[in-house]
């Protein structure tokens, strides 16, 4: 799978919109862009998928670059609820897509 | 959502002893479950693919005599952890590929495995 760089962490104010970027520049044109979410002390979650256009679901929404090349996952409100690791990941449909290879990903805290 | 039931949640053995952790799909058949480990601070880190009614495949430096895999049906697959060590003190998730409906992969909530 094609490598994923995402900032180790951020901060958010309650109530407020963040916006948690990903970068891709060596992405194919079979891979997904999958984002999961790992609260403390529980296994991952899935959050959201995409491929070109922008995806909206109840729990995030997911913006895509022209480009492919990087993407933004976007909780509109944060909650204190929302405060974990977030998993920027990139699933080729056509060759490794069961494997879901973790990176370090992004540690959202949430500031009440 | 699909769910994903882990068992126990927690366990302490003792060094020398074997562990065995449970992962149920709970509403979806799986034919295809995974073993993550993850140790404090760090990522999940992918340790075997289960395949229901054959061998698992398992990932490069993971020791396939040490952490036994069974998949003996749908809905269930274990890790065995054997002649434990403090080493292997370590989170343990389990995840199942569903493929009808949703593709996606559930993950279950963890096992938090102490070997003292």
């Amino acid at each position: 799978d094609a490598k994923t760089t995402q900032p180790n962490s951020m901060e958010s104010n309650e109530e407020e919109p963040v916006h948690l970027p990903c970068n891709h520049s060596t992405i194919s044109g079979t891979d997904y862009i999958h984002w999961y979410r790992q609260l403390p002390s529980q296994g991952p979650e899935y959050v959201i998928h995409g491929l070109t256009s922008n995806v909206n679901n109840r729990m995030a929404s997911l913006a895509i670059a022209e480009d492919r090349k990087s993407s933004t996952l976007i909780l509109h409100r944060a909650t204190l609820r929302d405060a974990a690791v977030y998993y920027c990941i990139l699933r080729d449909v056509e060759t490794s897509y069961d494997k879901v290879i973790f990176g370090p990903g992004t540690s959202l805290s949430v500031i009440p | 959502g699909a769910v994903v039931s882990q068992h126990p949640s927690r366990v302490i053995c003792k060094s020398g002893t074997s562990v065995k952790i449970e992962c149920r799909s709970l509403d979806f058949q799986a034919t295809t479950m995974f073993w993550y480990r993850q140790f404090p601070k760090q990522s999940l880190m992918l340790m075997a693919t289960s395949n229901e009614g054959s061998k698992a495949t398992y990932e490069q430096g993971v020791e396939k005599d040490k952490f036994l895999i069974n998949h003996a049906s749908l809905t269930l697959s274990t890790l065995t952890v054997t002649s434990a060590h403090p080493e292997d003190s370590s989170f343990y998730i389990c995840s199942a590929l569903r493929t009808s409906g949703p593709y996606e992969q559930y993950f279950g909530p963890g096992t938090r495995l102490t070997v003292t």
